[in-house]
């Protein structure tokens, strides 16, 4: 069974670019949530998004948003990109709530980097 | 979430248990306690999760105490590959949502 695929896997932006970045997730999984590792902050939760609808959001601006679509997959997007959003971008998905127990997976996510 | 708290670092012998500690006094009766990992440069690893009773899978065994307030993870036999950031969770919040802390630094010595 294939895990959560997150592509691409590395990529360099420049300032004030946008960038966007696709999840796979697990098959028959509708929950597909976003984090953002820095060193300095840690793993930081983004969104989530169940069948379509976004359930949950962090404390990130504007600038950063996500879609799901019919089939589960997912894309995140970031504009007006700031030396600070060089990160890894990680996809998690999961069959249902966390609450009735059930797991969330990760991917091995996205290296961004911006100069 | 309900607030977890895990010792910053431990050192292991390779070959022998693991036993990495998590405090979750303010929990309530029906929230799960989940455990990840990460190696280095790569996404979490989930490892187990309990409600009330002890599990075990092939990775690890998780004791939760009988109020629920601590758990355990163990390791049975640590080798190098296992040494990495664990993270003790207990979700709280809608839209399944993980808040991690600092975690637990494992390492694993020969």
């Amino acid at each position: 069974k294939a895990g959560v695929t997150q592509t691409p896997r590395y990529l360099i932006k420049t300032r004030g670019q946008q960038v966007t970045l696709s999840c796979s997730p697990i098959s028959g999984h509708r929950s597909v949530s976003w984090y953002q590792q820095t060193p300095g902050q840690g793993l930081q939760f983004l969104f989530e998004y169940f069948s379509e609808t976004q359930r949950n959001k962090g404390n990130f601006p504007g600038r950063f948003s996500g879609r799901q679509f019919s089939n589960s997959r997912s894309e995140m997007n970031v504009s007006t990109l700031e030396l600070g959003d060089s990160a890894l971008y990680l996809c998690a998905s999961s069959l249902g709530d966390i609450f009735s127990g059930n797991t969330i997976y990760f991917g091995e996510g996205s290296w961004l980097t911006v100069v | 979430d309900a607030k977890t708290t895990q010792p910053p670092s431990m050192d292991c012998a390779e070959g022998r248990a693991a036993n990495l500690p998590c405090n979750h006094s303010t929990i309530s009766g029906n929230e799960y306690v989940y455990w990840y990992r990460q190696i280095h440069s790569q996404g979490p690893q989930y490892i187990i999760h309990g409600l009330k009773n002890n599990e075990t899978n092939e990775m690890a065994s998780l004791i939760i105490t009988e109020d629920r307030k601590s758990s355990t993870l163990i390791l049975p036999h640590a080798t190098l590959r296992d040494t990495a950031v664990y993270y003790c969770i207990v979700p709280m919040e809608y839209g399944n949502k993980l808040v991690f802390g600092a975690g637990t630094i494992l390492r694993v010595k020969s």
